[in-house]
Formats: structure tokens, sequence, C-alpha cells
């Protein structure tokens, strides 16, 4: 099974002021396909986790370009490069190269 | 635009039989090579995968779950399902069923809460 470890565990934010967040994986998500089995959700309070980016970097239908993903092999990172009050909830990082799909413990973002 | 939902009892009762099902609409009805999951998410385990059941109706099952987990999908209805026996407080999670394939976005349903309560 593939361990998702993400970091930090919580994380304080100005609004306007950029935001980064790391997710390690125990084995590299790259596929023999050549892409990168890495999702980022948000879930803000009370919903479902809702898709940031997927293929590690390509950014989800009708999601701001603020929300960035980048990484490769084992190490992952989500930035915001302007954080906005909407943007609070917690952070999940997913990996789905190879079953058990696997996720981070989250991160907690505040303003 | 392609929505799944969720459906089934709320409240199951301990050592009983857990039955949700997944509807899919919207969709072109390709199969695509997507795969169709099923997962969970509560306080205690956070977000935990259940299992998967391919275009070719191959299943896949989280071994912790494996003995008590069936998935299967019926194309011509558009649906697919969870099947979780003996159930226990610890199976009490909100449930998500979830689309993927090898180079779209994953498409997420909003999620049942199953409560296991006598």
């Amino acid at each position: 099974e593939i361990v998702m470890t993400q970091s930090p565990l919580s994380l304080t934010v100005t609004p306007g002021e950029p935001a980064s967040i790391s997710c390690r994986s125990s084995q590299s998500l790259l596929f023999s396909n050549g892409h990168t089995y890495l999702d980022w959700y948000l879930q803000r309070p009370g919903q479902s986790p809702q898709l940031l980016i997927y293929l590690g970097s390509s950014r989800a239908s009708g999601v701001p370009d603020r929300f960035s993903g980048s990484g490769s092999g084992t190490e992952y990172t989500l930035k915001i490069s302007r954080v906005e009050a909407e943007d609070v909830g917690v952070y999940y990082c997913m990996q789905a190269v190879q079953n058990p799909l696997t996720f981070g413990g989250g991160t907690k973002v505040e303003i | 635009q392609l929505q799944l939902e969720e459906s089934g009892p709320g409240l199951v009762k301990p050592s009983e039989t857990l039955s949700l099902t997944c509807t899919v609409s919207g969709d072109s009805g390709s199969t695509n090579f997507h795969y169709w999951v099923w997962m969970r998410q509560s306080p205690e385990k956070g977000l935990e995968w259940i299992g998967s059941i391919d275009y070719r109706g191959t299943t896949y099952y989280n071994p912790s779950l494996k003995s008590r987990v069936t998935i299967s999908k019926d194309t011509s209805k558009h649906q697919f399902s969870l099947r979780l026996t003996s159930v226990t407080a610890a199976d009490t999670a909100v449930y998500y069923c979830a689309r993927r394939d090898l180079l779209t976005s994953p498409i997420w349903g909003q999620g049942t809460l199953v409560t296991v309560s006598s």
C-alpha cells in the first residue's frame, strides 16, 4: 500500500498571500503510460471533497487558476497563488496509480 | 454533464448488509476504460477506498474490507452498486461513488451518510 504523507497538518493563511501544501508518497506515482496519478481535493466545512487537480497538475473544470499542482516521483505540491476566504477547509492528496487508492491525512487551512 | 448520485438506506442495523447504488446520468454511454469506485469517509478513519469495478467487470477491493464487500454494475441501468455485509458501528460513514479513468477528470457523487445502529 502506498502511504501518502501531507504537510503541514494545519496552515493559517492571510488573504492575498500565497500558500503551499506538500504531499509525499512512499512510492512513485508515475504510471507506465507516462502519467502521474495524483489528485488534490478541497473539502469545505459540511461539504463533500471537491476536485482541484488531477494527473498531478491538470486543473479541474471551474477551478480558479490561483490553484496549481506540481511535482514528480514521490514529491508533490499544491500552491495557491493568492489565498481567498473561500479557500478555507481541509485539503487532501490522493494517489490512484495503484490499488488500494490511498489518501493523505489532510491539511486544514484557516484564515 | 456527467453526474453521479448515491442512494440507499441511511440507517442499517449491526450485523446486517449495507446496500448502496450509484446512478450515473449525463454519460455518453461510452465505456472508454472507465472504472467505477466506492469510497467512504468517517471521522475515525478519514477517507478510505472501498473498491472499484472496471469497464470489463473486473473488481478490486481494499484488502481490509475484501471479505465483506461486493461491487457490481448494471450498464443497462447506468448504475453500479456496493454491498457490505456484517456491518458494525465502524462502518458508519459518508459513502461516495466516483468515476475514474486514465486520462480525464475524476468525478464524484455528493455522498450519502450511512449510520449503523440498532
